[in-house]
C-alpha cells in the first residue's frame, strides 16, 4: 500500500519531442504528489508538485496530470531538451507524518 | 539559496568498520530525513526526525544503523559494522513542518564498502 509504481524505467526522446512518465499509487492517504529531477552526483531536486484536488498543473514545459479515481499521475515534458536528460522520480506524501515515498525512477535521455 | 550540507561526499571503508555521515539541514527546517539510494533505484527512507525526536525509523536496520539529532539541528547517521550491501548513496533532506512543503536534498554521501 505504501508503494508508488513508476514507468517506464528508461526513456529516449528526440529533441523537441514530448516525454511522458507515469506513476500509480494505492494509498488514498497520500495528499501531495511531487516530481523530483536528479542529475548524476547530485541529490534530487523538486521539479513540480500537485495536490489531488486539481487535475492538472503546468509550470513552463512541465505538466502534471492527475487522475484521482484511477490513482495515477503523470509528468509531461514538452519540447524536451538535451539538458532535461536526468533521472525523474515521482513521489507521494501522506497526510500527517509527512512521509514521502518515491518511485523507482525513470532515466530520460533526450537526443540532440 | 539555502542548501542542505552533507559530508563527506565520498567514503570508502572496509566491511566491519564503522562509518558516520553528517548533515546540516536548511535553517528553520524542523523535519529532517535520511534516505538511502541504491544505484538505479529511488530513495528509501531510513529515518525521519521532527526536531530532535524520531518520527519514523521503521526501515532503519537498528542492529547496525543509528541516527541522532541531539539539538534538533544537524544530524549524524552511523553504521557499525558496515556490510558490503550498505554500499549506496546516503541522502539527507529537510523540509518545513508542512505537508505541502517539498523535500530539499543535499548532494549525498557515496559509500563504498569493500
Amino acid at each position: 500500500q505504501q508503494q508508488v509504481k513508476q514507468s517506464p524505467q528508461s526513456l529516449i526522446v528526440q529533441k523537441g519531442g514530448i516525454s511522458i512518465i507515469n506513476c500509480a499509487y494505492e494509498n488514498t492517504a497520500f495528499d501531495y504528489f511531487p516530481w523530483y529531477q536528479q542529475f548524476p552526483g547530485k541529490g534530487p531536486a523538486l521539479l513540480i508538485a500537485i495536490r489531488p484536488d486539481v487535475s492538472e498543473k503546468k509550470e513552463g514545459r512541465f505538466t502534471i496530470s492527475f487522475n484521482k479515481s484511477a490513482k495515477q499521475f503523470s509528468l509531461h515534458i514538452m519540447d524536451s531538451q538535451p539538458g532535461d536528460s536526468a533521472t525523474y522520480f515521482c513521489a507521494a506524501r501522506n497526510t500527517g507524518g509527512f512521509k514521502t515515498i518515491f518511485g523507482a525512477g525513470t532515466r530520460l535521455f533526450v537526443k540532440a | 539559496e539555502a542548501e542542505v550540507a552533507q559530508s563527506p561526499r565520498y567514503k570508502i571503508t572496509e566491511k566491519s568498520q564503522a562509518v558516520a555521515f553528517w548533515c546540516d539541514p536548511i535553517s528553520g527546517h524542523a523535519t529532517l530525513y535520511w534516505y538511502r539510494q541504491i544505484l538505479g533505484q529511488g530513495p528509501e527512507l531510513l529515518v525521519q526526525f521532527q526536531d530532535e525526536s524520531v518520527v519514523d525509523d521503521s526501515q532503519l536496520p537498528k542492529d547496525r544503523f543509528s541516527a541522532e539529532r541531539l539539538k534538533g539541528v544537524d544530524s549524524t547517521l552511523k553504521i557499525q559494522p558496515a556490510e558490503l550491501g550498505d554500499s549506496a548513496m546516503y541522502l539527507c533532506a529537510s523540509s518545513l513542518e508542512d505537508s505541502g512543503s517539498p523535500l530539499h536534498f543535499g548532494n549525498g554521501t557515496r559509500l563504498t564498502v569493500t
